[in-house]
């Protein structure tokens, strides 16, 4: 049972390259999230996908997309990347069904730089 | 929105108790925490609903006081694992478990 796994581990882009972060789970859980860790700022979402077919924005969405491929797989795509999305990435999971909210599994991280 | 973390950092000997705090000044409807240990993933510890229910650590407390929008999680007996980052995660009301995670505090715990 291997949880959450992200790729790559490390990152390094120029600015204005794209790429995709992928994220995969196999607790079948139905809700994902991305997140991203600067320092002095905790994690910050942002986007989640509540369930297989449906993604909503989180606190900081802008410059990312994301794509829930299946129920496993959540990708996050930074279109044309920035310095300011220099960070670590998050990729998250957790059974969350009516009114009972679980805890959140998380990936070991992506860390991505951006020249 | 982000709940307020306090202290933001503590140092600990071996045995001794700490106490982190999280304010929100929006009403709640639970608070998650999280420990983080350097250069790896935030673990899951405990999760407080409204109402008084709790789920998580058997040696890890906490409380939820809803009047005040407060949680706070004890830390009794420390020991060198307990070293880490905490942050505490907010959820105000229905939204799929999308927590807003305060900016964390940071222990350390020394022999």
């Amino acid at each position: 049972n291997a949880g959450v796994t992200q790729t790559p581990k490390f990152q390094v882009l120029k600015t204005g390259q794209s790429m995709t972060l992928q994220c995969a789970q196999d607790m079948n859980h139905n809700s994902m999230y991305w997140y991203r860790q600067d320092p002095g700022m905790g994690l910050r979402l942002i986007y989640y996908s509540a369930s297989e077919g449906t993604t909503d924005k989180g606190e900081v969405p802008n410059g990312y997309n994301v794509s829930r491929l299946n129920k496993r797989e959540f990708s996050l795509r930074l279109e044309s990347a920035a310095p300011s999305q220099t960070s670590v990435y998050f990729c998250a999971s957790s059974e969350a069904s009516g009114q009972v909210y679980n805890e959140q599994f998380f990936g070991p991280g992506t860390r991505l730089t951006v020249l | 929105q982000q709940p307020v973390q306090s202290p933001q950092a503590v140092i600990l000997r071996e045995g001794e108790d700490a106490v982190i705090n999280c304010s929100s000044s929006k009403a709640l409807y639970s608070v998650h925490w999280y420990r983080q240990k350097h250069g790896e993933a935030p673990v899951f510890l405990m999760i407080l609903l409204k109402g008084g229910e709790q789920k998580g650590h058997d040696k890890i407390s906490a409380s939820f006081n809803e009047k005040k929008q407060q949680s706070s999680l004890y830390l009794t007996a420390s020991q060198l694992s307990y070293s880490g980052t905490y942050f505490c995660g907010t959820l105000f009301s229905g939204g799929y478990n999308k927590l807003i995670f305060g900016a964390g505090t940071r222990l350390a715990v020394h022999p």
